[in-house]
C-alpha cells in the first residue's frame, strides 16, 4: 500500500499568515493527490484535486504543489474560517491512503 | 440539491453485524462509483471500499477484506456497506462519498471524493 506522510500534525497560525503543509508518498503517485478540509463535527470537503487544481467553489487563497512524491498545500492570507484540520489523500491506486492530518489552530 | 444520508450505525457486540445504507439524491446515483470512508473517534480518514457503477468492481482496504462488503441498488438510489465479524478497531463514524473522476481523452483519472453525507456512527464493544 501507498503510505502518505503529512506534516505537521498541528500547526498554529494566525489570519492573514501564510501556511504550508506537506504530504510525502511511499512511492511515485504522480499527480494523483488530492487535498481535504475539515471542520469539527463536520464531513471533509475536497479542497483540491490531481496535485493542483482547484475544486470548484474553493477561495484561490488555496493552491497545491507538486514536486517529485511531495505534495504541499498552501494557504495564502489566512481567514478564520480555515481553521481547520486537513488531510492529503493519494488517489492513484486503491487502498486511496490519507495522511494523518494537520490542525490548524489560531495562534 | 446534491445529498447523501447515511444511516444503519449503531452499537453491536464484537463478531456481530450490522449493514450500513447511503441513501442518495439530487444527482445521477447510477454514474458515479461511491465510496465508504470511516474516521476513528479522534483520528484520521481511512478510506474502506469503493464500487464501480455498475457494482462490477469493489475495492477494500486490507483490513476489512472478507469481512465488509459493499453494494449497491441503482434502482432505489442506495449504496451498502455489509459489516460482518466486527471487532474493536472497527468503532468509527462512516462516511459515504461519491467518488470523483476527471476525464482526459479516452482516460478516467481517480480525484477523491467530492460529495460526503454526514456519516453514522459504528460503535463495537461488548
Amino acid at each position: 500500500d501507498i503510505q502518505m506522510t503529512q506534516s505537521p500534525s498541528s500547526l498554529a497560525a494566525s489570519v492573514g499568515d501564510r501556511v504550508t503543509i506537506s504530504c510525502r508518498a511511499s512511492q511515485s503517485i504522480s499527480n494523483f493527490s488530492s487535498w481535504y478540509q475539515q471542520k469539527p463535527g463536520k464531513a471533509p470537503s475536497l479542497l483540491i484535486y490531481a496535485a493542483s487544481t482547484l475544486q470548484s467553489g474553493v477561495p484561490s487563497r488555496f493552491s497545491g504543489m507538486r514536486s517529485g512524491t511531495d505534495f504541499t498545500l498552501t494557504i495564502n492570507s489566512l481567514q478564520p474560517e480555515d481553521f481547520a484540520t486537513y488531510f492529503c489523500q493519494q488517489t492513484y491506486s486503491a487502498p486511496y491512503t490519507f495522511g494523518q492530518g494537520s490542525k490548524l489552530e489560531i495562534k | 440539491e446534491v445529498q447523501l444520508v447515511e444511516s444503519g450505525g449503531g452499537l453491536v457486540q464484537p463478531g456481530g453485524s450490522l449493514r450500513l445504507s447511503c441513501g442518495a439524491s439530487g444527482f445521477s446515483f447510477s454514474s458515479y462509483w461511491m465510496s465508504w470512508v470511516r474516521q476513528a473517534p479522534g483520528k484520521g480518514l481511512e478510506w474502506v471500499a469503493n464500487i464501480k457503477q455498475d457494482g462490477s468492481e469493489k475495492y477494500y482496504v486490507d483490513s476489512v477484506k472478507g469481512r465488509f462488503t459493499i453494494s449497491r441498488d441503482n434502482a432505489r438510489n442506495l449504496l451498502y456497506l455489509e459489516m460482518n465479524s466486527l471487532r474493536a478497531e472497527d468503532t468509527a463514524l462512516y462516511y459515504c462519498a461519491r467518488d470523483f473522476f476527471s476525464a482526459y481523452g479516452y482516460y478516467y483519472y481517480y480525484n477523491g471524493m467530492d460529495v460526503w453525507g454526514q456519516g453514522t456512527t459504528v460503535t463495537v464493544s461488548s
